[in-house]
């Protein structure tokens, strides 16, 4: 079946640091390949996606390739900002899985000024 | 668009009680999800639906129950509560078709605990 893998956590930087988040995957299929955002108290938002091999997902100065050759969808930020403090989720969605998406356990980013 | 509503945000339940979390979306998807999140973990999936009338089990749908009436409604109930329940519950849809990317829209989350 399919799987996500995370990065363990918790991440701690400080402000203006590089991030990285690593993310590999296994599917079966032709996976579409997500990073949602959670923070404090609230629900999942999308951060960024990216549905085919070598797309690149960007938002909020936050990006992943999809690299179909190391199954991996890893996370980066050039310089991050104590807003930034949040859970990071790594997803995958495949067609040939009835609808069901596939998370990671979540990654915990504490950003300090 | 409100997107996915969810209601209670807090409930606090006694061992045994039954209740309903609601979930509604106003985005006309035909999916809809029902997940737990458990403190520190990730998400697990209880219940799914396809569209209206349609559900099916995820990983751990033991002890709950799912309807889907309507296309814009799914709600998740809980009969005889335990303490393995207290965990906070996320609703979500998403628009399906062949090739779709199937980005989900989560709910802010009901938290729920048993005693």
């Amino acid at each position: 079946g399919n799987s996500v893998t995370q990065m363990e956590g918790p991440v701690t930087l400080s402000e203006e640091a590089f991030l990285t988040i690593n993310c590999t995957y296994t599917a079966t299929g032709y996976p579409s390949l997500f990073w949602y955002v959670q923070y404090p108290g609230e629900g999942l938002q999308l951060l960024l996606k990216a549905t085919k091999a070598d797309d690149k997902g960007s938002n909020k100065g936050f990006e992943a390739t999809y690299r179909k050759e190391t199954t991996s969808f890893h996370l980066e930020k050039g310089s991050v900002q104590v807003s930034d403090s949040a859970v990071y989720f790594c997803a995958l969605s495949d067609t040939t899985n009835a609808g069901k998406s596939t998370f990671g356990d979540g990654t915990t980013l504490t950003v300090k000024p | 668009n409100a997107g996915v509503t969810q209601t209670p945000k807090f409930r606090i339940l006694k061992i045994g009680q039954s209740m309903t979390l609601q979930c509604t979306q106003d985005m006309n998807h035909n999916y809809m999800y029902w997940y737990r999140q458990d403190p520190g973990m990730g998400l697990k999936l209880i219940y799914y639906s396809v569209g209206a009338g349609i559900t099916d089990k995820g990983e751990v749908p033991n002890g709950y129950n799912v309807s889907r009436s309507t296309t814009e409604d799914f709600p998740l109930r809980l009969e005889l509560a335990a303490p393995s329940q207290t965990s906070v519950y996320f609703c979500a849809s998403s628009y399906r078709t062949s090739g779709s990317d199937e980005t989900q829209y989560f709910g802010p989350g009901t938290r729920l605990l048993v005693l």
